[in-house]
This record gives structure tokens, C-alpha cells and sequence, in this order.
């Protein structure tokens, strides 16, 4: 199994409150993401990073931001959660393809349920 | 606009039987594509892929099938066990994007395998 940690597993939060949800690897990849699962959705790309302090935005990014100052490390943070951020979030790692390995899957952390009340 | 479609929110099957996953894609550019399965309070797994030059892949019970012309990939366990229970996502990605951070995912089927 990929060495991915999330933390926390599980928070409740309320209105308002800022929340940071951490990711932290052992497998030196160089690209992270942030992903939140809904029923009906499946699974939606927030943000991610190509390496460190390079991050983009993804499909669902507002109200998000991340950051990166380590290999290790990609944090998501919810500045002023809201209910609709009530959701179960997965942190993601790949490695990137080279030469005719271009397509690699990505690998997933255990995922952190967030309720916002 | 959902560019990757898991139309069937649920599917049971008896055990030894086989289970027929579906996805449905809609982007011309996708050229490769994967399928995950997830267990509860687990993170997705990578379970198979397929590249488009290919129209079959296989590994072990599982065999994916894709039909470019159709836009559409299907997932065949064969023979189903009890610990294939789980939530499959089907994803596809562009071939020029080189990580992964292209992947669409649908939304899902939830397999149920009856003993």
C-alpha cells in the first residue's frame, strides 16, 4: 500500500470555523491531490500539486486553499466552512509518467469524513 | 455536464456469477481508462486499466472491455465472490496529460455480491 496519512479521520466542525485537513506521504511523489466524495458525484478534484508550492485548482476549488512546502506534505484548508462542504475527503498521490509510461493511477489516503453543522 | 457516467447506482449478483459493471464516457480526447474499487472507511484502489489502442484487458477475474466507437468501457468479474462487494469508479484521462491529475470520475456502482 501507498504510504498516505490523512488526518484527521473524522471532524465535526461548525459554521464559519476555518478547518485544515492534512496529507502527508512517504512515497516522494511528485504530484498530490485533494478530492471530495458526494453521492451522485463521485469523486471531485479540488485541488492538487505538482510539486512544491506549485498548486493548481481543480473542478470544485472555491472556498478551498491548499498549500505545500514540503514533498511530504498538502494541506486543505476551508478558510469559512459551510454545510456544503459536509463531505468525505481523499488525498490522492501520483508519480508522473515518462517515456511510454504516461499514464499512471493514482494512489489514495483513507479519506477524512468532515461534517460542517 | 458529467463527461464520465456510471448510469446504475447499484447492481447485486449471486455469488459465482458473474458481475457487469458499466461506464459510459463522453469526451473524444479520453484515451485511458481506469477502474477503482471501494471498500467502506477505505480509500478507492486502483483495480485495472485499459488504454485505447486496446480493446480488452484482462487480469486475473477481472476484464475490462472498451468500445471506442460506442464510448463505452465495461468491467466483467467473473467468477463474483462475496469480498467483491464494494463501490466501483470508473475514470479516464486524457493520453497527453502524463499524471493523473486529468482523471474524471463517475459517480459509482455499488456491487452487492450475495452468498
Amino acid at each position: 500500500d501507498a504510504g498516505i496519512t490523512q488526518s484527521p479521520r473524522h471532524k465535526v466542525t461548525e459554521t464559519g470555523t476555518p478547518v485544515t485537513l492534512r496529507c502527508h506521504q512517504t512515497e516522494n511523489h511528485r504530484y498530490m491531490y485533494w478530492y471530495r466524495q458526494d453521492p451522485g458525484h463521485g469523486l471531485r478534484l479540488i485541488h492538487y500539486s505538482y510539486g512544491v508550492k506549485d498548486t493548481d485548482k481543480g473542478e470544485v476549488s472555491d472556498g478551498y486553499s491548499v498549500s505545500r512546502s514540503k514533498t511530504e506534505d498538502f494541506l486543505l484548508t476551508l478558510e469559512s466552512a459551510t454545510s456544503s462542504q459536509t463531505s468525505v475527503y481523499f488525498c490522492a498521490i501520483s508519480e508522473e509518467g515518462t517515456g511510454t509510461v504516461m499514464n499512471t493511477e493514482a494512489f489514495f489516503g483513507q479519506g477524512t469524513r468532515l461534517t460542517v453543522v | 455536464d458529467q463527461q464520465v457516467k456510471q448510469n446504475s447506482p447499484s447492481l447485486s449478483v449471486q455469488e459465482g456469477r458473474i458481475s457487469i459493471l458499466n461506464c459510459d464516457y463522453t469526451n473524444s480526447m479520453f484515451d485511458y481508462f481506469l477502474w477503482y474499487k471501494k471498500y467502506p472507511a477505505e480509500g478507492p484502489t486502483f483495480l485495472i486499466s485499459i488504454s485505447s489502442i486496446k480493446d480488452k484487458n484482462e487480469d486475473g477475474r477481472f476484464t475490462v472491455f472498451l468500445n471506442k466507437s460506442a464510448k463505452h468501457l465495461s468491467l466483467h468479474i467473473v467468477p463474483s465472490q462475496p469480498g467483491d462487494s464494494a463501490v466501483y469508479f470508473c475514470a479516464a484521462k486524457p493520453a497527453y496529460s502524463g499524471s493523473a491529475r486529468q482523471l474524471t470520475f463517475g459517480s459509482g456502482t455499488q456491487l452487492t455480491v450475495l452468498p
